[in-house]
């Protein structure tokens, strides 16, 4: 597709379930973020992919927390033993530069996926 | 200390009216680059126009405009002839260059609302 693809749109889980999150970034784009939005809140950065660098892993919240991006495409975030405060919205980005600067490094967002534990 | 600060939680406008959303910005580094993004109920991050720090006009993008005011590290987002459709929360952002993180920074955002 043209956007930037995220699936599930939403995902309800128990408390102590791991869960995955996927993110389809538009075609060509080198770096991939993954965000994530409580409720009324601004975006927290959790995790970057630029190439083939090591990702910068500093916003991860917890060790629960892990992300990996195959074949420079494809990003899945998966999070472990949840817990209700994961509850949230995670946003997958993706621009077509990471370093540079400008109009480039633009972020085109998914459409998130609304993560509930119950 | 916040790097990006909107300080109107919620605003109420009038159709057809303009309004302006504000941001302030910190940053020690002299490359940097702003955004605003419109993020609708539906939940994606729209893209709404982008202002470098060495930009010396104003960026504008349809009814969206930036009053970019660099001595004051504000980054005012106007949006002329406001429509129903607007409704929605915007967030601004910022970039630093070479002397800082390349991940964007996001404010928390502020809740629009247009009145018909």
């Amino acid at each position: 597709g043209a956007g930037v693809s995220q699936s599930p749109s939403n995902k309800v889980t128990e408390k102590g379930k791991d869960v995955e999150l996927r993110c389809d970034p538009i075609s060509g784009h080198t770096a991939l973020y993954w965000y994530r939005q409580s409720l009324g809140q601004g975006l927290e950065f959790l995790i970057y992919f630029q190439g083939n660098s090591a990702p910068d892993k500093s916003g991860l919240p917890s060790d629960r927390f892990s992300a990996e991006r195959t074949g420079g495409s494809v990003s899945t975030l998966t999070i472990q033993r949840t817990q209700q405060e994961d509850s949230a919205v995670y946003l997958c980005a993706s621009s077509q530069l990471g370093l540079a600067g400008g109009v480039q490094n633009i972020q085109y967002f998914g459409a998130g996926t609304r993560l509930s534990v119950l | 200390a916040q790097k990006i600060t909107q300080t109107q939680p919620g605003m109420f406008v009038q159709e057809k009216e303009a309004v302006t959303l504000d941001c302030t910005y910190d940053t020690s580094d002299q490359s940097y680059g702003l955004f605003w993004y419109k993020q609708p109920s539906s939940g994606e991050m729209i893209f709404l126009i982008y202002q470098g720090s060495y930009d010396e006009q104003n960026a504008t993008e349809g009814r969206y405009s930036l009053n970019f005011q660099k001595a004051r590290k504000s980054a005012n987002l106007v949006i002329s002839a406001s429509q129903l459709g607007d409704s929605a929360m915007y967030f601004c952002a910022m970039r630093e260059g070479r002397g800082g993180s390349y991940i964007p920074t996001f404010g928390r955002g502020t809740s629009l609302i247009v009145h018909p």
